[in-house]
């Protein structure tokens, strides 16, 4: 069964700095998608980027982007110039076909 | 587009009461599911469906049911509430693209139940 681990349940940065989440997956797929979703404490899962595994160049999304690691099963997530705004609970997730397996998420606090 | 919709938002339930959670989409999806988040942690899957008609069980499906009967619409039953149960329940729909993968869920708003 896959599994996806994000190993920091908790971290911060200071507003206008940089800061990296990580997460990594078990898979025997070779074809796999793997997300970053943003919960807000409204709740709200908003998704934040998106990785398909086939495609070498990591995904950039404005102040977000990945570094996709697929021989270390590895996905982490940098945030630059990090604002208020950011401070979300951050979950990655790896889908292989129609279902996603979640990891148990990281909560990022934005420092003023 | 109203994306995806879920009511109630908030709902609280007495031990072995039953009810339903609503879900609609208006994206013409056609895969939905079901998780439960419970606090501090991530989303569990409960049920999904590929389409109308069509549901399978998830990693926690126990004390749940669903149904399919439109593209838009995918309703969570529960029987017998439990404590258990206490969680935030979310809802949400994708689309199968060319290549049989999904193409990113997208959720709704969440309804939190509590069972006491």
């Amino acid at each position: 069964a896959q599994t996806v681990t994000q190993s920091q349940p908790e971290m911060s940065v200071q507003e206008a700095e940089t800061v990296t989440l990580s997460c990594t997956y078990d898979t025997s797929e070779s074809d796999y998608y793997l997300f970053w979703y943003k919960q807000p404490p409204s709740r709200q899962m908003i998704l934040v980027i998106r990785q398909e595994a086939y495609k070498q160049q990591n995904a950039t999304e404005n102040r977000f982007s990945v570094n996709f690691q697929k021989a270390a099963k590895s996905f982490s997530l940098k945030i630059s110039d990090s604002q208020l705004g950011d401070a979300a609970m951050y979950f990655c997730a790896y889908t292989s076909g129609s279902r996603l397996t979640f990891g148990e998420g990281t909560q990022l606090t934005v420092n003023p | 587009n109203a994306g995806v919709t879920q009511t109630p938002k908030f709902r609280i339930l007495k031990i072995g009461q039953s009810m339903t959670l609503q879900c609609t989409q208006d994206m013409n999806h056609n895969y939905m599911y079901w998780y439960r988040q419970d606090p501090g942690m991530g989303l569990k899957l409960i049920y999904y469906s590929v389409g109308a008609g069509i549901t399978d069980k998830g990693e926690v499906p126990n004390g749940y049911n669903v149904s399919r009967s439109t593209t838009e619409d995918f309703p969570l039953r529960l029987e017998l509430a439990a404590p258990s149960q206490t969680s935030v329940y979310f809802c949400a729909s994708s689309l199968e693209n060319w290549t049989g993968f999904n193409y990113e869920q997208y959720f709704g708003p969440g309804t939190r139940l509590t069972v006491t």
